[in-house]
C-alpha cells in the first residue's frame, strides 16, 4: 500500500475557470476527508464521506465546491468558477471509522493557484 | 465551537537538545483526541503522537512525549534529542469523540527550526 494519492500536485488556473482534484485513500479506509491548508495557516475541515455517502460539510464549503465518492473509493473535489481566494493547498486524508483513535493518514495535498 | 491555539509562530533548537511546544485547546465536551501533526517542508503531514482525554497518563512515542493537563486544556509536545530532521511544521490538533464528528481542528502552527 502507497497511502494516499492525490493528483495533480500543483494546479495553476484562471478566474472563473472550472478544476477538478482527485484522492485515492488507503484501499481499506472507509472514510475520506478533505481539508484546506493557506499559507501559514492550520489546515481547515471541508468535509468527509464514510464510504461513498458525504456525511459532514463545512461552511466554508460553498456552492461553489461539490465532493464525491463514488462507490466509496476514490473521492473527486470540484470547484466551479474559481476565485483568487481559492488558492490554497487541497488535503486529503483517510481513516478506518472502527478505528477508535481514528488515526487520519494525509496525502502530499494539490496546492491550487487561480491567478 | 473547538479552538486550539498554538502561541509560537517559530521555535530554534540546537540539534541534541529538548524542545517544548505549546498548544491550548477550548472545549465543553470530556471525550476527545489530541494530536500533533508534523508537516515537513513540501511533504505530507504525519501523527507523530495522540492523546486520549480519558487517559491521565502522558502518551510518548521515542523521542516524542507530551504534557497533557486536561483542567488547564494545554497539550504541549517535547521533543528531546532533536534531530536535524525534526525540523519541520507542527501542528497540534483536536478531534471530539466519535460520537460528534470526525473532523480534526488544527492549530495555526509552530514552526521549528534545528540548528547544527
Amino acid at each position: 500500500d502507497t497511502g494516499v494519492s492525490q493528483d495533480p500536485r500543483h494546479k495553476i488556473t484562471k478566474r472563473g475557470q472550472n478544476v477538478t482534484f482527485r484522492c485515492d485513500p488507503i484501499s481499506e479506509h472507509n472514510r475520506l476527508y478533505w481539508y484546506r491548508q493557506t499559507l501559514g495557516q492550520g489546515p481547515e475541515f471541508l468535509t468527509y464521506f464514510q464510504n461513498e455517502a458525504q456525511l459532514e460539510k463545512s461552511r466554508l464549503l460553498s456552492d461553489r465546491f461539490s465532493a464525491e465518492r463514488p462507490k466509496g473509493s476514490f473521492s473527486t473535489l470540484e470547484i466551479q468558477r474559481t476565485e483568487q481566494g481559492d488558492s490554497a493547498m487541497y488535503l486529503c486524508a483517510s481513516s478506518f471509522s472502527w478505528d477508535r483513535g481514528n488515526e487520519q493518514f494525509f496525502g502530499p495535498g494539490t496546492r491550487l493557484t487561480v491567478l | 465551537a473547538q479552538t486550539v491555539t498554538q502561541s509560537q509562530p517559530e521555535m530554534s533548537v540546537q540539534e541534541a537538545e529538548t524542545v517544548t511546544l505549546s498548544c491550548t485547546y477550548d472545549t465543553s465536551e470530556s471525550d476527545y483526541y489530541l494530536f500533533w501533526y508534523k508537516q515537513p517542508p513540501s511533504r505530507q503531514m504525519i501523527l507523530v503522537i495522540r492523546q486520549e482525554a480519558y487517559k491521565q497518563q502522558n502518551a510518548t512515542e521515542n523521542r516524542f512525549s507530551v504534557n497533557f493537563q486536561k483542567a488547564a486544556k494545554s497539550f504541549s509536545l517535547k521533543i528531546s534529542d532533536s534531530q536535524l530532521g525534526d525540523a519541520a511544521m507542527y501542528f497540534c490538533a483536536y478531534r471530539a469523540s466519535m460520537e460528534y464528528g470526525n473532523k480534526l481542528v488544527f492549530g495555526a502552527g509552530t514552526i521549528l527550526r534545528v540548528k547544527s
